[in-house]
């Protein structure tokens, strides 16, 4: 068990500029879940995949924003025409029902920094 | 009114005090809260989980949880500067993916 892995862990584009970030969960956590936290906030909830269907998504998910797990295991997420707004930390997290625990454990990765310019 | 309301801090104490951090939620429907530990420029950690009303102790750490008054608490005994760290206090949102809807967190101080 590695851990759930994300890259890459900074990103500066300019704006306007399209980029794609990559999460990779723990293995056999059939849960996957994108965060966005902005710099004095508490992290807010994107999007959530279980195995490869998205299953919701938060009204912050503009149309610039779009997430795949094409095939139930990584997960990328892409910001069309980067804004100002869109810097912040990207945070991916996995989780398992099987787990054992009585509240599914959400395991967090490092994180993806975006700074648009 | 948001969801989930913490003291944005930052609170500072001395090594060796009890640490009390405070958060206060709207959806009196919500069932599970957990509080996770950020230090800066990391991701969050989760370090308390509480469903119950009452508390739950895990070494240092005594979570607190009173649902008619809509009220969690973590206090984290003897102090240390290691401690110190961003607490995040979050609740499982409505529908069925489990997402959490976090507060802003409280920055904890601990001066040695």
């Amino acid at each position: 068990d590695t851990g759930v892995s994300q890259d890459p862990r900074h990103k500066i584009t300019k704006r306007g500029q399209n980029v794609t970030f990559r999460c990779d969960p723990i293995s056999e956590h059939n849960r996957l879940y994108w965060y966005r936290q902005t710099l004095g906030q508490g992290p807010e909830f994107l999007t959530y995949f279980q195995n490869e269907a998205q299953l919701e998504k938060s009204r912050l998910l503009s149309d610039r924003f779009s997430a795949e797990r094409p095939k139930g295991s990584f997960s990328t997420l892409e910001i069309q025409r980067t804004e100002q707004g869109d810097s912040a930390m990207y945070l991916c997290a996995s989780s398992s029902p099987l787990d054992g625990s009585s509240y599914n454990e959400q395991f967090f990765g490092p994180g993806t920094r975006l700074t648009v310019l | 009114q948001k969801e989930v309301e913490q003291n944005s801090g930052p609170l500072s104490v001395p090594e060796g005090a009890i640490a009390s951090l405070n958060c206060t939620y709207s959806d009196r429907g919500s069932q599970s809260f957990f509080w996770y530990r950020q230090y800066s420029g990391k991701s969050p950690e989760l370090i308390m989980f509480i469903y119950s009303n009452g508390d739950k102790e895990d070494g240092r750490f005594t979570a607190q949880l009173n649902k008619a008054s809509q009220y969690v608490s973590l206090l984290i005994r003897d102090s240390q500067p290691s401690d110190s760290a961003t607490y995040l206090c979050a609740v499982i949102g409505r529908g069925a993916t489990n997402k959490l809807i976090f507060g802003t967190g409280t920055l904890l101080a601990v001066q040695p």
